[in-house]
């Protein structure tokens, strides 16, 4: 298996634009979830799926922050206006769930200017 | 939901010594917890886990220690080597969900030549 895919690796776009985030889960995993990591506030947590379905987005920062997942080997994380603070490293995890670890994706690194 | 707590934030050692690292919990129903290392620009990635039926588990030069009692669990580096040298987690599997893992704010540990 490839791992949990991410793209795009690096995105560096100017502020108010639309920036999209994708992620592909391993094949058999059922759950997924969106992490995003800075110096300062580490690891969190925005948003998760099981089954396709969204089941806590209490971590997802604002309005301007959404997520879907159409399918079971596809998700997205969109930022629509981006904002210099939205400057991370994004990354995507995935797991079958029952007690077993997650796998993470390499990450996308954003860069709002 | 479950709060993990992880210390130290920085961890300096020199090469061939130990490392520990703690963490506690508040959930007693958790049943997993995995531990995951970052070096600087990857991933996070599952280097060793432990479940609640056990207290101790080793592989190699690493091992995980597990107090249910007093909610807590270590990890132990022996023989420290520079590739050692990275961001370590600490999680814990909610008691309540199959899925999501609460982490802790990490240890960043340096080995030194």
């Amino acid at each position: 298996d490839a791992g949990v895919i991410q793209s795009p690796r690096h995105e560096v776009t100017e502020m108010g634009q639309e920036v999209t985030l994708r992620c592909k889960p391993i094949s058999g995993h059922n759950s997924l979830f969106w992490y995003r990591q800075t110096m300062m506030r580490g690891l969190e947590l925005l948003i998760y799926f099981n089954n396709n379905v969204p089941i806590d987005d209490s971590g997802m920062p604002e309005d301007r922050f959404s997520a879907k997942m159409p399918n079971a080997s596809f998700s997205t994380l969109k930022i629509q206006p981006s904002e210099p603070r939205d400057s991370a490293v994004y990354f995507c995890a995935s797991t079958m769930g029952g007690g077993t670890g997650y796998t993470f994706g390499s990450g996308t690194r954003l860069t709002v200017v | 939901g479950e709060n993990v707590e992880q210390h130290p934030s920085t961890l300096s050692v020199q090469e061939g010594d130990s490392a520990v690292i703690k963490c506690t919990y508040s959930d007693s129903a958790s049943n997993y917890f995995p531990w995951y290392k970052q070096e600087l620009g990857k991933r996070p990635q599952l280097i060793i886990d432990i479940r609640s039926n056990v207290g101790e588990k080793k592989d190699q030069r690493i091992a995980v220690t597990l107090n249910k009692t007093a909610k807590h669990f270590s990890l132990h580096i022996t023989e420290t080597q520079p590739e050692d040298s990275a961001v370590y987690f600490c999680a814990a599997l909610q008691g309540s969900n199959d899925y999501k893992l609460s982490f802790g704010a990490g240890t960043t540990v340096t080995v030194r030549a």
